[in-house]
């Protein structure tokens, strides 16, 4: 089974300021990493992610995320937020077998607010 | 492109009244299909996933139920709601290797 550990619940931080937003994965096979941001009383929008190749992967909104398989984490970087960068941020995993039918396994989640 | 809906937005039902959520996705055919449940404090949890029509695989047990009676229709029900149904309920499906996420049923039960 997979696991995915979001480090901080919350992330306080100014406007203009960088942002990183840690996750730990763990699991016995291959997986795929994806980022999601949520808004409020909203679905699930598609950030970033990592099938293969390159370990760094750029997404919209001006937001990285840099893929180490040494120490399975993947975290989610922004050099500069704004303050509609308010939101929730979900990191998730899901193994590379298409019989498992590309279940997500989501972490817990991190509110980041931008303070003027 | 390939949208995906999710009705209703919001809903407040009594408890030990039934439910009946439903989903559609268009634009593609033969998707994978889920049920997620975001409540307070418990992160987002995977309840069903569909490979294919009347096919239904459960993660949890639980109070409800899924069903898939078209390719791009996916169906979460309950016959009696409980207090700890209420949550917001995402629907999402799969293009290659990525899901992607409806907008969402947010419901409570009183």
């Amino acid at each position: 089974a997979q696991s995915v550990t979001q480090l901080d619940s919350q992330v306080p931080v100014f406007e203009e300021a960088p942002v990183e937003l840690r996750c730990n994965y763990s699991s016995s096979v291959s997986v795929y990493l994806f980022w999601y941001v949520q808004y409020p009383n909203q679905g699930l929008q598609l950030l970033l992610k990592y099938l293969s190749g390159s370990t760094l992967v750029k997404g919209i909104n001006g937001f990285e995320a840099e893929f180490n398989k040494s120490q399975t984490s993947f975290h989610l970087r922004k050099p500069s937020v704004h303050i509609s960068d308010t939101a929730e941020y979900f990191c998730a995993v899901s193994v590379v077998i298409k019989a498992a039918g590309n279940k997500l396994t989501f972490g817990g989640g991190t509110r980041v607010l931008v303070k003027p | 492109s390939q949208t995906i809906h999710q009705w209703p937005a919001t809903l407040v039902q009594p408890v030990g009244s039934p439910l009946s959520l439903e989903c559609t996705v268009e634009g593609t055919s033969n998707p994978n299909l889920y049920w997620y449940r975001q409540a307070a404090g418990r992160g987002l949890q995977l309840l069903f996933y569909s490979v294919g029509i009347g096919q239904i695989s459960s993660e949890v047990p639980q109070n409800l139920s899924a069903s898939r009676p078209q390719d791009r229709q996916f169906i979460l029900s309950s016959k009696k709601l409980l207090l700890s149904d209420s949550g917001f309920y995402l629907c999402a499906w799969t293009r290659a290797e990525t899901q992607y996420f409806g907008p969402g049923t947010r419901l409570l039960v009183l």
